[in-house]
């Protein structure tokens, strides 16, 4: 299974943006990478998600790394709605799991 | 927006008691799955399904079965709850296609006394 690093923990200031990153070296050439993200007491919400190319959505943005050992997800303008516990995952092929690692906390200060 | 329902979002049981815990979702998901996340120990999957009837163990199975009679809906049932399986309980469906993301629900916290 391919293994992720994130940091344990960011801070970000209000408005600005946030570069979260995730190292996934093991990464198969046909896993996709996936990003959630968990506020308190709630389940893990689905925040984008790609291959080799950058994406966007209206939530973010996904930089992945041409050798595709990494990957970041970019938030454009960090709110205090987005605080919260950011999980990169590798989507392995041919398995059905989901390996959440431990995520990094973003703190968002008004 | 893809719906994940949980029955409930807080539930105390007491050992011994058989549990069930209920999921739905309204988008026709091919697959779903059970988690439960416990502090320092993240999200661990206990059993997933595949299509309607089918099931496989996750990681962490023991102590626990689960029943899909319809598409829509995947439960999960403690046969004798115990006191270590008081825990977060999280809910996702997908589509059956290979790096579809998951949906969760909103989880339901249990607490076995």
């Amino acid at each position: 299974d391919a293994k992720t690093t994130q940091p344990n923990s960011m801070e970000s200031n209000e408005e600005e943006p946030v570069h979260l990153p995730c190292n996934h070296s093991t990464i198969s050439g046909t896993d996709y990478i996936h990003w959630y993200r968990q506020l308190p007491s709630q389940g893990p919400e689905y925040v984008i998600h790609g291959l080799t190319s950058n994406v966007n959505n209206r939530m973010a943005s996904l930089a992945i790394a041409e050798d595709r050992k990494s990957s970041t997800l970019i938030l454009h303008r960090a709110t205090l709605r987005d605080a919260a516990v950011y999980y990169c995952i590798p989507d392995t092929s041919g398995t059905y799991k989901y390996i959440f690692g431990t995520g990094t906390r973003l703190k968002v200060l008004a | 927006d893809v719906k994940v329902t949980q029955s409930s979002r807080y539930l105390v049981k007491r050992t011994g008691e058989k549990v069930f815990l209920e999921c739905v979702q309204d988008m026709d998901h091919e697959n779903m799955f059970w988690y439960r996340q416990d502090p320092g120990l993240g999200l661990r999957l206990i059993y997933f399904s595949y299509d309607v009837k089918m099931k496989e163990k996750g990681d962490i199975p023991e102590g626990y079965s689960v029943s899909r009679e319809k598409k829509e809906r995947f439960s999960l049932i403690l046969e004798s709850a115990s006191t270590n399986q008081t825990s977060m309980y999280l809910c996702a469906s997908r589509q059956g296609h290979l790096n579809q993301p998951q949906h969760f629900g909103d989880g339901t916290r249990l607490s076995i006394l």
